[in-house]
């Protein structure tokens, strides 16, 4: 696609569920990113993709969280058992090749309540 | 000390102003380095890349001082559409990418 898009837009949802948030990079970019941004506060970096894998996941704040990617393009971010603590807005990116610029979707809105 | 440090502001210019932008970053062994904008609530979007050589696109002018690990943003003649948090970003060793808290810039008519 022309962006990276992300999906939803917004997800409101009862502590203690999971929440699944999806992200397509650009077409043909092998690097994917995934951030979290709580209000008011800089980038977090979560995980990082390379192809289908994953050479650093020291970024996930818990195990409650989890990623994936398939086929070389999209990537699902997973949360279980959701806390408060765990709303923000969580930003997806891709580059063309490690190393090179990120370019970010419009991001996940997850609200905890 | 932190990765990539940035003074936070906000910096208040009036249109016209020249505003500058520092920002430090702790690994000398770092390999790339970006600005970035981002509009409150929007996601964050590339300004440019910053290289050794210096390198401009219009009224922004960004620099690399590996000697002193620090990069810069310069703008020009400061429009009200530049108000906008400045995000600085570091690379290493090609993945690990590190943004910085950013400098928050508002220009007043």
């Amino acid at each position: 696609g022309a962006g990276v898009s992300q999906s939803p837009s917004n997800k409101v949802t009862e502590k203690g569920k999971d929440v699944e948030l999806r992200c397509d990079p650009i077409s043909g970019h092998t690097a994917l990113y995934w951030y979290r941004q709580s209000l008011g506060q800089g980038l977090e970096f979560l995980i990082y993709f390379q192809g289908n894998s994953a050479p650093d996941k020291s970024g996930l704040p818990s195990d409650r969280f989890s990623a994936e990617r398939t086929g070389g393009s999209v990537s699902t971010l997973t949360i279980q058992r959701t806390q408060q603590e765990d709303s923000a807005v969580y930003l997806c990116a891709s580059s063309l090749v490690e190393g090179q610029p990120q370019h970010f979707g419009d991001g996940t809105r997850l609200s905890i309540l | 000390r932190k990765e990539v440090e940035q003074d936070p502001g906000p910096f208040n210019v009036p249109e016209g102003a020249t505003v500058a932008f520092n920002c430090t970053y702790s690994n000398s062994a770092s390999q790339s380095f970006f600005w970035y904008r981002q509009d409150c609530r929007k996601e964050p979007k590339l300004l440019m890349s910053v290289y050794s050589s210096g390198n401009e696109d219009g009224r922004f002018t960004a620099q690399l001082n590996r000697a002193s690990q620090y990069i810069s943003l310069l703008i020009r003649d400061s429009k009200l559409s530049d108000s906008a948090t400045y995000l600085c970003v570091v690379i290493d060793g090609g993945f690990k990418t590190i943004f910085g808290a950013g400098t928050r810039l508002f220009v007043k008519a």
